[in-house]
């Protein structure tokens, strides 16, 4: 059964940085992997997606890596703003989770984004 | 093209009251997913299901839980004698008919269900 895991689950960070979110999964039998946004009391938006295939894809200041045979993906995000503030959910796309096609996702990383 | 919709947004239940949540998917979708994400969890599949089928339901409790996606109208999940521990944010999600690895699903704001 797969599992998806984000670290850290919460983080705080000056306006400008650029920084690091982490997601690993259990089982690299996948076709895809996405970031999403959350935002409070808000659905979700697809931000990045990687097929199994491709090792990064990159939106503006987004860029997302894929490291299959580790089970590891990262979402770099450079000179943050207060607008990036959110909740950052890890999902994977793969046979084992949800009859081939729903998805399994981390329990997200809380990003706080200090003006 | 109006994204995925769903209604109520919020809605109130009393122990052992029954709870219906509507999903519209995307136009042209016919692929429609449910999920709940419980207070500090993170989303869990529940069901798949398509046109007046139900593709898998490994994610749905085994009692009082139940689903359809009728040939004509909305998604809806059915929660019969709700109890507290059902209050979650149950959300939406759709794709079209061609689920390539390219895809996305789409989803919808999500209801969130209190049981008082």
């Amino acid at each position: 059964k797969q599992e998806v895991t984000q670290i850290p689950a919460a983080l705080s960070v000056p306006e400008g940085e650029n920084l690091v979110l982490n997601c690993s999964f259990t089982d690299s039998a996948i076709y895809n992997l996405q970031w999403f946004r959350q935002d409070p009391g808000k659905g979700l938006t697809s931000l990045l997606l990687i097929q199994s295939s491709q090792r990064e894809q990159t939106s503006g200041r987004l860029n997302a890596s894929l490291d299959k045979s580790s089970g590891r993906s990262t979402l770099y995000i450079a000179a943050s703003q207060p607008g990036d503030s959110a909740t950052y959910l890890c999902a994977v796309r793969d046979f084992s989770g949800g009859g081939a096609d729903g998805l399994t996702f981390g329990k997200g990383t809380h990003l706080i984004i200090q003006p | 093209n109006a994204g995925v919709m769903q209604n109520p947004r919020h809605l109130v239940r009393r122990r052992g009251q029954e709870a219906r949540l509507r999903c519209s998917p995307m136009k042209g979708h016919s692929h429609v997913y449910w999920y709940r994400q419980l207070p500090e969890e993170g989303l869990k599949f529940m069901v798949y299901l398509q046109k007046e089928n139900i593709i898998d339901e490994s994610g749905m409790p085994k009692e009082r839980f139940s689903a359809e996606f009728p040939k004509e109208g909305p998604s809806i999940l059915r929660i019969q004698q709700v109890v507290r521990g059902d209050s979650a944010a149950y959300f939406c999600a759709s794709s079209p008919p061609a689920f390539r690895s390219t895809d996305t699903q789409y989803f919808g704001p999500g209801t969130r269900l209190t049981v008082l």
